[in-house]
């Protein structure tokens, strides 16, 4: 069974990059599916931030594609993700989860990440 | 950009009743590409429904999903107490790959 769990500080300066690694267990990262990421703001609804497969092929949320990058540790059964120049903007539950393609499923409990000097 | 609208924001009901749960798309969605997730305060969102109408392992069968094209549904046929969270509408296809619904919270009557 697939199981995700993410982790990372929970506090980042404004202009900073926050950089969150989702560390899977119960299944090998190379043997298929995609990893991503999806932040959800207080109180607000989701954001789906990018996936990345095994080979490193990587895609992202246009409305982030500057800001961010996914890449993957095989040897570690990790992925990572860092989102550069934060603002307050970025403050959000940060989610680690995996898809074969369409849904997401399962999902990590979830990480705050609040962007505050 | 697909955007997915979910109506109504808030429904109050009681146990025992039935909720219908509302998601249209700004364009056609495929069905096998449309899901439904629960969400309850401090947890993460579950996958209930894929591919429209396909119930995810372990979700119970008063839960069901229908629709195509720009319009899908989320019934609960009998809400128990448990069911009473957040839930969202999310498609897979056009630039970005995906988008959520923005949501409809089920609520105590």
């Amino acid at each position: 069974q697939v199981q995700l769990q993410e982790s990372g500080p929970g506090l980042v300066k404004p202009s900073e990059t926050l950089s969150l690694t989702c560390t899977v267990t119960g299944y090998s990262i190379t043997s298929g599916y995609y990893w991503g990421w999806i932040r959800q703001p207080p109180g607000k609804g989701l954001e789906w931030i990018g996936s990345i497969f095994h080979s490193g092929e990587a895609y992202y949320n246009p409305s982030l594609t500057n800001q961010v990058s996914i890449s993957i540790s095989t040897s570690k059964n990790q992925f990572s993700l860092k989102l550069s120049s934060v603002t307050a903007a970025d403050t959000a539950l940060y989610y680690c989860v995996t898809t074969a393609g369409v849904w997401f499923d399962p999902w990590g409990q979830g990480i705050l990440v609040t962007v505050s000097s | 950009e697909i955007v997915l609208t979910q109506s109504p924001g808030t429904l109050s009901l009681s146990p025992g009743e039935r909720a219908t749960l509302s998601c249209r798309a700004s364009q056609t969605v495929g069905s096998s590409y449309l899901a439904w997730y629960q969400q309850k305060p401090g947890q993460a969102p579950r996958l209930l429904i894929y591919g429209a109408s396909s119930r995810a392992p372990g979700i119970p069968d008063r839960f069901s999903g229908s629709g195509s094209g720009a319009d899908f549904t989320l019934t609960i046929s009998r809400l128990e107490p448990e069911d009473f969270a957040v839930y969202y509408c999310q498609q897979y296809g056009s630039s970005p790959a995906y988008t959520f619904g923005q949501g409809t919270k089920l609520e105590f009557k």
